[in-house]
């Protein structure tokens, strides 16, 4: 069973430019989260999805980011005119369901560096 | 924000136990308790979790107490390997606010030496 995947893993953008991060869960898995790392800081949530809807998006800034999980195929992660405070570790984390307890832990993973130049 | 609180950093001597501790007076009934280790760059590692009693699997035992305001991660036998960001974290169930999402504070960092 192959872990939750991510690419590019390195992403360079000049200012301005698009960036889109692709998160493919773990097999069976219909909840993803997306997580945001700044340079020498720690992880920060930004948004909670399941198939096809938004549940939580408490943790998206409010312009230029945008995050879909379509019916079929991966997660996506859309900066529109990336700045340079754009970059950073992004990661994905997939659940088999939203709650806690149980056998529903978070897998990240490997993360996409976004460099904005 | 953060509901844990952490020291920023320990060491720890190869092959000897690891005790991180970790406390979350606010705890509330329906929260466990969470640990992550974030190796050098790489994506968080799930580690464990419990509610109130104690649990072990193959990489960590976990210890609560009785009135569940702190938490101590045990690595019985810390390799160079552990040398990582520990994150202890909080997480309701789901139709709380929280919605399963992880909040992460600042961590520990444990430096094993040999």
């Amino acid at each position: 069973n192959a872990g939750v995947m991510q690419n590019p893993r390195h992403l360079v953008r000049r200012r301005g430019q698009e960036a889109r991060l692709r998160c493919s869960p773990m097999k069976g898995h219909s909840h993803v989260y997306w997580y945001r790392q700044l340079p020498e800081e720690g992880l920060k949530f930004m948004v909670y999805l399941q198939k096809e809807n938004i549940i939580d998006e408490s943790g998206m800034p409010k312009e230029r980011f945008s995050a879909e999980f379509p019916k079929e195929g991966p997660s996506i992660l859309r900066i529109q005119q990336v700045v340079r405070g754009d970059s950073a570790a992004y990661f994905c984390a997939s659940s088999p369901t939203g709650l806690a307890g149980g056998n529903n832990e978070q897998f990240f993973g490997p993360g996409t560096r976004l460099t904005v130049l | 924000d953060a509901k844990t609180t952490q020291p920023p950093s320990m060491d720890c001597a190869e092959g000897r136990a690891a005790n991180l501790p970790c406390n979350h007076s606010t705890i509330s009934g329906n929260e466990y308790v969470y640990w992550y280790r974030q190796i050098h760059s790489q994506g968080p590692q799930y580690i464990i979790h419990g509610l109130k009693n104690n649990e072990t699997n193959e990489m960590a035992s976990l210890i609560i107490t009785e009135d569940r305001k702190s938490s101590t991660l045990i690595l019985p036998h810390a390799t160079l390997r552990d040398t990582a960001v520990y994150y202890c974290i909080v997480r309701a169930y789901h139709g709380s606010s929280n919605t399963g999402k992880l909040i992460f504070g600042q961590g520990t960092t444990l430096q094993v030496k040999p």
